[in-house]
């Protein structure tokens, strides 16, 4: 079955360090996302792809980046790790104006 | 600016029974809006879209309504099961800004036996 997995699930990291979430699905899906969900907060996108080499800053970009060399995968880097980016990070994919899937999410811990 | 907020923040309701959630939005020009539900730990899962055109939808035990005039809908959970306790999130779709997504904070919600 097509499917759109997330690793790590857990991470915990230290302030500074880089950080790389991978996310990749299955379904051929030409757009894919990144969210971050924090309590009281709806899903905040935080950048998007379109495609391959496709990439978008959503509302919430600073002190993230993504890359798309490829349909299946857009993995999310924080550059330099910050407190206030502890969060649960959501992936997921879609056709056009289509349903999103979404992954089972990584929940991020910088300490 | 394109919101969507939704009521009550949170609900607790018993076994069997009915609920409404509600979901206010200013998001224009409006494209479509989801209603979504997510189990805790998990990504959201798609209940119900709905178009400009649309009044009433309805999946299961689920049924989404729309006014557009008035930019609100609801989501009405009927016979509540204890495995209906979950966060419903309205999603509204913009037609600017390449169909960007416009995300509520979620109604949750936990059913007691």
């Amino acid at each position: 079955d097509a499917e759109i997995t997330q690793s790590p699930r857990h991470k915990i990291t230290e302030t500074g360090r880089q950080v790389t979430l991978a996310c990749h699905q299955t379904w051929n899906h030409n757009n894919m996302f990144w969210y971050r969900q924090d309590l009281g907060h709806g899903l905040r996108l935080i950048h998007y792809s379109y495609g391959v080499q496709d990439t978008n800053k959503g509302e919430v970009s600073d002190g993230y980046s993504v890359s798309r060399s490829n349909t299946e995968d857009l993995p999310l880097t924080l550059e330099s790790a910050a407190s206030s980016q502890t969060s649960v990070y959501f992936c997921a994919s879609s056709v056009g104006q289509g349903q999103a899937f979404f992954g089972q999410g990584t929940r991020l811990t910088v300490v | 600016k394109n919101q969507v907020e939704q009521s009550p923040q949170s609900l607790i309701i018993l076994e069997g029974k009915n609920c409404t959630l509600q979901c206010n939005y200013t998001v224009s020009p409006f494209s479509n809006l989801r209603w979504y539900k997510q189990d805790t730990g998990r990504g959201p899962v798609s209940l119900t879209i709905m178009t400009f055109s649309e009044n009433t939808k309805s999946n299961g035990r689920y049924t989404a309504t729309l006014d557009a005039d008035t930019k609100q809908s609801s989501l009405h959970i009927t016979a509540s099961q204890l495995s209906d306790s979950a966060s419903y999130i309205c999603v509204v779709t913009s037609l600017d800004s390449n169909y960007q997504l416009i995300w509520g904070a979620g109604t949750k919600l936990i059913i007691k036996p």
